[in-house]
């Protein structure tokens, strides 16, 4: 069964520091990856997707990786900023269904 | 981008009414969509699937006589919550996918947060 697993737990860092956000998983046969963000009582938003053809993706300040051998992806944002404080979760799509697995999260606070 | 509209976003309700809420991709189409509850400072857990012109699928433990689900056109979904009661008070989400396939990624709605007093 597919686990996935986010590292760090809970992340503080003061305003413009780059920081790094990880999502282990356990079963590799997959066909993308997904980062959300939730912020407090509110949806998911969507932040990058990974193609597992691909090693990385770009958007703005946000860069995810991903390496599907080892079953790790990486969520790399540059110079936070107090609006990037959110949960952020990871995702991949369940075997031989349609929905998603979902991370444990990772709840990044950026102190201005 | 693809965007999912929920409504309403919150909404409270006596005990033993019902309360329907709706989940539409505004600018895609999605024979799929899922439906989440989520308690405070805790993942989202799956509790049904949305399949359109057939049956919800729905997760162990889920009772599908209280939560209805509908799923009509390519576009939009429903879930009513039958019967509510203070334990039903929760936040929930839904969720869907492209119809046009795999590489697309899932798209999110804003939530409701039903509050049953």
């Amino acid at each position: 069964k597919q686990e996935v697993t986010q590292i760090p737990a809970a992340l503080s860092v003061p305003e413009g520091e780059n920081l790094v956000l990880n999502c282990s998983f356990t079963d590799s046969a997959i066909y993308n990856l997904q980062w959300f963000r939730q912020d407090p009582g509110k949806g998911l938003t969507s932040l990058l997707l990974i193609q597992s053809s691909q090693r990385e993706q770009t958007s703005g300040r946000l860069n995810a990786s991903l390496d599907k051998s080892s079953g790790r992806s990486t969520l790399y944002i540059a110079a936070s900023q107090p609006g990037d404080s959110a949960t952020y979760l990871c995702a991949v799509p369940r075997t031989g269904a349609n929905n998603l697995f979902f991370g444990t999260g990772t709840r990044l606070t950026v102190i201005p | 981008g693809a965007v999912v509209s929920q409504h309403p976003s919150w909404v409270i309700c006596k005990s033993g009414t019902s309360v329907k809420i709706e989940c539409r991709s505004l600018d895609f189409q999605a024979t799929t969509m899922f439906w989440y509850r989520q308690f405070p400072k805790q993942s989202l857990m799956l509790m049904a699937t949305s399949n359109e012109g057939s049956k919800a699928t729905y997760e162990q433990g889920v009772e599908k006589d209280k939560f209805l689900i509908n799923h009509a056109s390519l576009t939009l979904s429903t879930l009513t919550v039958t019967s509510a009661h203070p334990e039903d008070s929760s936040f929930y989400i839904c969720s869907a996918r492209d119809i046009k396939g795999a590489d697309y990624g899932y798209t999110f709605g804003s939530g409701t947060r039903l509050t049953v007093v």
